[in-house]
């Protein structure tokens, strides 16, 4: 699976757009871009994912560059409930070796009041 | 639907003794796989299982760890002889064939005294 560069720490003010960057330059063309949150102390919660068309969902928004080496989830309005740690994962969607997900160290986001 | 079910959410054990954490998947989902969080760390995959059998150990250590999914029942993950350094948080994540979203339960705190 192709390795994943995000910030480790970001601040976002309660009802702004939280804008969280990830790179992934080594991305394959049949690898998907998948995002995950752990709030403290809970499972991790599968936010959205995607290939290369931009995507949208209840949770959250998902951008994918056209070269697809980078991308940015967006959450419209944070509120305090997500501060969280969000995990950027690049991997194909079913391979001979499963389905596991390699977690890196993702971006703790704090949201202030 | 209930989702992935872990139990027992917090298991105190001295060391020496053996600690059991079972993990039941979503209905109809046939892949499990087994993480392990600890204290200020991130997420490292441990196994990966489908029923009765073992895809992919290659995060779990080579002694005192052993995991298995029977036909009927729920996954163990096995512990003995523990030690403190197996003091973390042991999280159980499910998905159905084919799909690469995984569905974390909340997870087994485990405290070896």
């Amino acid at each position: 699976d192709a390795k994943t560069t995000q910030p480790p720490s970001m601040d976002c003010a309660e009802g702004r757009a939280a804008n969280l960057p990830c790179n992934h330059s080594t991305i394959s063309g049949n690898e998907y871009v998948y995002w995950y949150r752990q709030i403290h102390s809970q499972g991790p919660q599968y936010i959205i994912h995607g290939l290369k068309n931009n995507e949208t969902n209840e949770m959250a928004s998902l951008i994918i560059t056209e070269d697809r080496k980078s991308s940015t989830l967006i959450l419209p309005h944070a509120t305090l409930r997500d501060t969280a740690v969000y995990y950027c994962i690049v991997r194909v969607a079913v391979n001979n070796a499963g389905n596991m997900l390699t977690f890196g160290g993702g971006t703790r986001l704090m949201v202030k009041p | 639907n209930a989702g992935v079910m872990q139990n027992p959410r917090h298991l105190v054990r001295r060391r020496g003794q053996e600690a059991r954490l079972r993990c039941s998947p979503m209905k109809g989902h046939s892949h499990v796989y087994w993480y392990r969080q600890l204290p200020e760390e991130g997420l490292k995959f441990m196994v990966y299982l489908q029923k009765e059998n073992i895809i992919d150990e290659s995060g779990m250590p080579k002694e005192r760890f052993s995991a298995e999914f029977p036909k009927e029942g729920p996954s163990i993950l096995r512990i003995q002889q523990v030690v403190r350094g197996d003091s973390a948080a042991y999280f159980c994540a499910s998905s159905a064939m084919g799909t690469g979203e995984l569905f974390f339960g909340e997870g087994s705190r485990l405290t070896v005294l």
